[in-house]
């Protein structure tokens, strides 16, 4: 079936280093979503990308789709300890069927 | 707000058990979905409904099964629970994809607080 594979699995940056998290898919996306897990939380969404090639800003945090749909990427710019947590990707299948990729943990050090 | 409930926040249960896990949804959404968080393996999907009554598998369906009879709530059952179905569960919701045209804001997923299953 259809996977989502991410890079790296962990990430340890200093405190206002960027921080960039990889998703791959093997298969061309309808759309691809970012979601944020704070430790001892559960995911939270932050962003949906639909177009080829579409970038999105939030803030520090920086969203890109592939020209080809095929794989996203989420930058993080002078990192914060409030950054903290687990990014995955999501992309949604045919009848609504959201699957994640494995997740980036994020740590930072103060 | 949108809210999604999880009936337990922790649960112990012993191997045989039958153990039913409860989500409930107050947007009036659709999709609900049940996934399984794992160390290392990120959340893997169960199975989830886009309709009342209506059901289909995850990634990971073996030994689990579902119910939706009404809008509101989608119900996760192990019928036996295994050591190997020690997880953290947490329930999902969003509203319907209505085509190609969908506009994108109502598709994210709404998550409940999770419910940890210790088998012993």
């Amino acid at each position: 079936g259809q996977q989502v594979m991410q890079i790296p699995q962990y990430q340890h940056v200093q405190e206002g280093e960027d921080f960039t998290t990889y998703c791959n898919s093997s298969t061309t996306l309808s759309n691809i979503q970012w979601y944020k897990q704070r430790p001892g939380g559960h995911p939270v969404f932050l962003i949906q990308l639909v177009k080829s090639g579409e970038v999105k800003k939030q803030k520090r945090l920086t969203f890109q789709f592939g020209e080809a749909k095929k794989n996203s990427s989420l930058h993080i710019t002078a990192t914060q300890t409030t950054d903290v947590g687990t990014y995955f990707c999501a992309a949604k299948t045919s009848y609504d069927k959201v699957i994640f990729g494995p997740g980036t943990s994020l740590s930072v050090i103060p | 707000d949108v809210k999604v409930t999880q009936s337990s926040r922790y649960l112990v249960k012993r191997t045989g058990e039958k153990v039913f896990l409860e989500c409930v949804q107050d947007m009036d959404h659709e999709n609900m979905f049940w996934y399984r968080q794992d160390p290392g393996l990120g959340l893997r999907l169960i199975y989830f409904s886009y309709d009342v009554k209506m059901k289909e598998k995850g990634d990971i369906p073996e030994g689990y099964s579902v119910s939706r009879e009404k809008k509101e709530r989608f119900s996760l059952i192990l019928e036996s629970a295994s050591t190997n179905q020690t997880s953290m569960y947490l329930c999902a919701s969003s509203s319907v994809w209505t085509g190609k045209l969908l506009v994108a804001t109502n598709e994210k997923l709404f998550f409940g607080s999770g419910t940890q299953l210790s088998v012993l």
